[in-house]
């Protein structure tokens, strides 16, 4: 069943701790991307990674980590310096499609809350 | 970097009436338009999408039109019905030529809700 699987659903943090949301597909995609959810204001680009070992940063990176590792794999860090990090966090993949863009498929998701 | 506006937030219509929703775009190299509908506690999912080189296109009652020159481009639901209730998010592709890689800006988006 192919797919892109995000855990946890959920997540409680303390403040000042750190966390690693992971994400994984079986679609053979080569490129990942996490974003961003929070209410009215749609979905904003964390991290993004075109091919392994590489990714670039997207519009709110700071206090945000990633690595690229593996093809299958792109694992998000919130770090404690990310000042307001309770948020809904999606993961998506897409076949790199050059310069003219392709559909995104989105994993279900990962619900932090900080404490 | 690209700036995608969305419009309305929000939007509730009769069943069987149409629905639009707009968004406008900053930068004119710009050049992939998809619309995404979520609905309550699910992912995001591509529901249509338009190319630069193309001004409309239509999928069974939905379409969406693209005007390069005033860089806005919207979404027409039509025949509505309650499935069709859900968060509805326009978005703008850009190419990063700078650093590489395919970057998708999202609108705000639109709650879309069809009465009864």
């Amino acid at each position: 069943d192919g797919g892109i699987t995000q855990s946890p659903k959920y997540l409680f943090r303390k403040e000042g701790q750190n966390v690693t949301l992971s994400c994984e597909q079986n679609l053979n995609h080569d490129a990942m991307y996490w974003y961003r959810q929070d209410p009215g204001q749609g979905l904003r680009l964390i991290y993004y990674s075109q091919i392994v070992n590489d990714f670039q940063k997207g519009d709110i990176a700071e206090g945000y980590s990633v690595s690229r590792e593996k093809k299958e794999s792109f694992p998000l860090t919130v770090t404690s310096a990310q000042k307001n990090p309770t948020a809904f966090y999606l993961c998506a993949s897409s076949i790199d499609s050059g310069t003219s863009g392709g559909e995104l498929f989105f994993g279900e998701g990962s619900r932090l809350t900080v404490l | 970097g690209e700036n995608v506006e969305q419009h309305p937030s929000t939007l509730s219509v009769q069943e069987g009436d149409s629905a639009v929703i707009k968004c406008t775009y900053s930068d004119s190299a710009s050049n992939y338009f998809p619309w995404y509908k979520q609905e309550l506690g699910k992912r995001p999912q591509l529901i249509i999408d338009i190319r630069s080189n193309v001004g409309e296109k239509k999928d069974q009652r939905i379409a969406v039109t693209l005007n390069k020159t005033a860089k806005h481009f919207s979404l027409h639901i039509t025949e509505t019905q309650p499935e069709d209730s859900a968060v509805y998010f326009c978005a703008a592709h850009n190419f990063i030529l700078t650093g590489g890689g395919n970057k998708l800006t999202f609108g705000t988006g639109t709650q879309l809700k069809v009465e009864l």
